[in-house]
């Protein structure tokens, strides 16, 4: 157990439709960064928050939010799902928000897969 | 431009034996960090090793170790005395400098590991 906690484990929607994926960020972890893996795209960044902040952006659609809670969990909500949006996606949480620091690790949960039909 | 890359898409090793899984970054900035990471079939992504690009010695972890050599920008990862359970995708990333935020990952490179 990474410490990450990621949920749901698995979710199947249809097109069109709206889904959130949660994650609880590891104890004393203040970052929280979403990933997307996908077998064309491989392991694309989304977006990272910060102590509520949000940090960096990557390759996240317009359809697609994320928000960092108080209580440090966060929350992914993509909408309007397309096919093209089944993937793993991963949160990762660390210490601080930036470094190269090795203590600086990104810890990932274990993944929400997300199947459109 | 791709900045991470991992020109081993799969790999065929021996139990016990040893192997090197290459890696090669692309990137301007003096100041970087190098990882690598696990994901066996479950899915999840393990941490595996860690390498600054101003330490001086080859990070090691364990059956881990980093070949780091910094002026061919190469980070390649050996694993020594191969075991069944070493069978999963392993990703080389990289964070640049001290500004920047997240984790850029390689395609991957496939180990199994056979008896």
């Amino acid at each position: 157990d990474s410490g990450v906690t990621q949920t749901p484990k698995h979710l199947i929607t249809a097109t069109g439709q709206r889904v959130t994926l949660r994650c609880s960020p590891r104890s004393g972890d203040l970052s929280v960064y979403w990933y997307q893996q996908s077998l064309d795209q491989g392991l694309q960044f989304l977006i990272q928050y910060y102590n509520g902040e949000e940090r960096a952006k990557g390759n996240i659609l317009e359809r697609f939010s994320a928000q960092q809670f108080p209580d440090l969990h966060s929350e992914l909500n993509l909408s309007s799902l397309e096919l093209g949006d089944s993937a793993l996606y991963f949160c990762a949480s660390s210490v601080a928000d930036r470094g190269i620091s090795g203590a600086n690790v990104l810890t990932f949960g274990a993944g929400s897969r997300l199947t459109v039909l | 431009a791709q900045k991470i890359t991992q020109t081993q898409p799969g790999m065929f090793v021996q139990e016990k034996e040893a192997v090197t899984l290459d890696c090669t970054y692309d990137t301007s900035d003096p100041s970087y960090g190098l990882f690598w990471y696990k994901q066996p079939s479950s899915g999840e992504m393990i941490f595996l090793i860690y390498q600054g690009s101003y330490d001086q010695q080859n990070a090691t972890e364990g059956r881990y170790s980093l070949n780091f050599q910094k002026a061919r920008k190469s980070a390649n990862l050996v694993i020594s005395a191969s075991q069944l359970g070493d069978s999963a995708m392993y990703f080389c990333a990289m964070r640049e400098g001290p500004g920047d935020y997240k984790l850029s990952f390689g395609a991957g490179t496939t180990v199994t590991v056979r008896a």
